[in-house]
């Protein structure tokens, strides 16, 4: 069965340093997002990212952060300059988005732990 | 803005005994999808089931059901007789489901999970 794969399942790093999370979405795909679970807290939304472009972005989503679809198969998340509060679980999900349903069903990665020092 | 509330942080029971999880939710679309997701200790997001707005008929699959009322914005997941494995942090969510034209990139809106434990 497809599913979504992500890279590395846990990240170190130093404040202030550049960290990509990679993510390789189910192949068919059109739709892809990040959310991010600081630990012991919600799945909260970070971007929504459709036809090479960012369709939704949150409040977290700020300047630090950026998507790409660098191929045709990895979606990756980098942090430019990682602060403390950045350490948290990150999902990433895909979904087919055609209307031939599963409708809306996302599709999560099992998460990769990053852990800012 | 959409919300999902789930009030209950935490619960334990005893093995065999059986539990549900409230979920309540708020958006003024009226087309929309409902979720509940597992998250066991290892981390992962565990799909159990999705829900559209238009059918608020209840669901079970095996020891899960699930009751779904649009009267009062709520969509609860009862566990019957639960087990050890069920012990979880179990997340109910919330998309809107779009205009004709827009299939699939609405984001997911998240409760704040509820930690079950089932004592052995």
């Amino acid at each position: 069965e497809p599913e979504v794969t992500q890279t590395p399942s846990h990240q170190v790093t130093q404040m202030g340093q550049e960290v990509i999370l990679r993510c390789v979405p189910i192949s068919n795909h059109l739709y892809f997002y990040w959310y991010r679970q600081i630990l012991g807290q919600k799945v909260e939304f970070l971007v929504s990212f459709y036809n090479n472009e960012i369709s939704e972005k949150s409040e977290i989503f700020d300047d630090q952060f950026s998507v790409e679809r660098p191929d045709g198969s990895n979606f990756t998340l980098k942090i430019r300059s990682t602060k403390l509060e950045d350490s948290a679980m990150y999902f990433c999900a895909s979904s087919d988005g055609r209307n031939s349903a599963p409708h809306n069903e996302q599709f999560f990665g099992p998460g990769t732990r990053l852990t800012v020092l | 803005a959409q919300k999902v509330t789930q009030a209950q942080t935490e619960i334990s029971v005893v093995e065999k005994e059986d539990v549900t999880l409230d979920c309540v939710y708020e958006t003024r679309d009226t087309t929309y999808y409902l979720f509940w997701y597992k998250q066991p200790p290892s981390g992962e997001l565990v799909f159990l089931i999705r829900r559209n707005s238009f059918d608020e008929q209840n669901e079970i699959s095996g020891r899960y059901s699930w009751n779904f009322q649009k009267s009062t914005s709520s969509f609860n997941f009862t566990i019957t007789a639960s087990q050890v494995v069920d012990s979880a942090v179990y997340f109910c969510a919330l998309t809107l489901g779009g205009g004709i034209s827009n299939f699939g990139n609405e984001k997911l809106t998240f409760g704040t999970g509820t930690r079950l434990t089932i004592i052995p």
